[in-house]
């Protein structure tokens, strides 16, 4: 089976930057996807990661090291929209999501 | 494109009635995805299919689930009899394909309230 660990909560400030951790243990895997979703709202796909690195979308950046079962999600120049919850997810033929963090923006 | 399309988008009904929610996923994509979502449990996958065959079904809880995608354009999942503990948002999400398997495009939801 699948687990994962990602912070529970994190809160910053506008302008800040933002990493959220996610470990992961699995039988099997494909890569790691990144999910952003606003309260009472669906999921939406921010990034994967199937290589070992850093992928970079905008203010978004998703790094992997497959090795060490580990990735984590920077969030930059934080803005008010951005409070949300994220999850990142194991992509084995099928996703298994963590438990997400929700990450908080004050002004 | 509409995106994937989920109804209804709240349903309350009474321990013991029959539930059924409807997708359509986007066109032309291959795999759907049926998802609950609690506080308590997250996200889950429930089932999900390939061309519209049910590929992995681990996830659904218990008998009184079942899914179904007579065609390639639409998709239900039933619960009968429903019972309180099966309050959630559910939803159903598409994907383009194998290569593209690690974007899923997710529906806007239904929540379902069983009294």
């Amino acid at each position: 089976g699948q687990s994962l660990e990602q912070p529970s909560e994190v809160t910053a400030v506008e302008g800040a930057i933002v990493q959220i951790n996610c470990t992961y243990q699995t039988s099997g895997f494909y890569g790691l996807s990144w999910y952003q979703q606003h309260d009472g709202g669906a999921p939406t796909f921010l990034s994967y990661n199937g290589l070992d690195g850093l992928e970079e979308t905008g203010r978004f950046s998703s790094f992997l090291s497959r090795s060490d079962s580990y990735g984590y999600l920077l969030l930059q120049e934080l803005q008010m929209k951005d409070s949300a919850s994220y999850f990142c997810a194991v992509n084995d033929y099928k996703l298994s999501f963590g438990a997400g963090t929700t990450v908080t923006v004050r002004a | 494109d509409a995106g994937v399309i989920q109804s209804p988008r709240h349903e309350v009904t009474e321990m013991g009635q029959e539930v059924t929610l409807r997708c359509k996923p986007i066109s032309g994509h291959d795999y759907l995805f049926w998802y609950r979502q609690t506080m308590m449990r997250g996200l889950e996958l429930l089932i999900y299919f390939n061309n519209n065959v049910p590929i992995d079904d681990s996830g659904m809880p218990e008998d009184r689930f079942s899914a179904k995608m007579p065609n390639a354009s639409f998709s239900t999942l039933k619960i009968q009899p429903s019972e309180p503990r099966d309050s959630a948002v559910y939803f159903c999400a598409s994907s383009p394909g194998e290569r593209e398997h690690n974007e899923q495009f997710f529906g806007p939801g239904t929540r379902l309230t069983v009294l």
